[in-house]
């Protein structure tokens, strides 16, 4: 079956360290990998996603590649700011449509 | 973007009574639209899909008689938590895929449900 397994948290970083938030996958075929963003008392937000093999989505910043050797899809940002605290989920399309979510890795960036 | 509100945001009840949420595109027609349960730490679990017009379609494990989903129009479609107990208290978001756009979900900003 399909699952997401993302890398636990919290996370907390310096203003303008390096991230990297793991994430892998389980899923029958190739599906669509996204990251989404969850700011504090709003709604999942699409970061960016890939929907092939060696896709790099990329926004704010943020990117992730699509690696079907090792079934990832890693979020990295060079520089992280404290606007970029917030939980991160990473999840993947099925065949119906229907996402499957990782837990969620919450990021707080400190000044 | 697309805009999706869920109403209310947070509701309290009494075990045994029935609470109905629902979920809304503002500016878009959404062709189906999904509901999921997120319990504290843990991740989002797809409850149904339902498109409009037709039946949801449950994930196995989910009771169809007790979670009811209604998609009426390509606005709206509303949860129905029937015969509430506390367990069931939990945070319910929806979200919504529109027409030529499905790959992208647009998500509410949830609903607290606490059952007494």
């Amino acid at each position: 079956g399909n699952s997401v397994t993302q890398m636990e948290g919290p996370v907390t970083l310096s203003e303008e360290a390096f991230l990297t938030i793991n994430c892998t996958y389980t899923a029958t075929g190739y599906p669509s990998l996204f990251w989404y963003v969850q700011y504090p008392g709003e709604g999942l937000q699409l970061l960016l996603k890939a929907t092939k093999a060696d896709d790099k989505g990329s926004n704010k910043g943020f990117e992730a590649t699509y690696r079907k050797e090792t079934t990832s899809f890693h979020l990295e940002k060079g520089s992280v700011q404290v606007s970029d605290s917030a939980v991160y989920f990473c999840a993947l399309r099925g065949s119906r449509n229907q996402f499957y979510f990782g837990t969620g890795t919450s990021l707080t960036v400190i000044p | 973007g697309a805009v999706v509100s869920q109403h209310p945001s947070w509701v309290i009840c009494k075990s045994g009574t029935s609470v109905k949420i629902e979920c809304r595109s503002l500016d878009f027609q959404a062709t189906t639209m999904f509901w999921y349960r997120q319990f504290p730490k843990q991740s989002l679990m797809l409850m149904a899909t339902s498109n409009e017009g037709s039946k949801a379609t449950y994930e196995q494990g989910v009771e169809k008689d007790k979670f009811l989903i209604n998609h009426a129009s390509l606005t709206l479609s509303t949860l129905t938590v029937t015969s509430a107990h506390p367990e069931d208290s939990s945070f319910y978001i929806c979200s919504a895929t529109g027409q030529g756009a499905t790959d992208t979900q647009y998500f509410g900003p949830g609903t607290r449900l606490t059952v007494l």
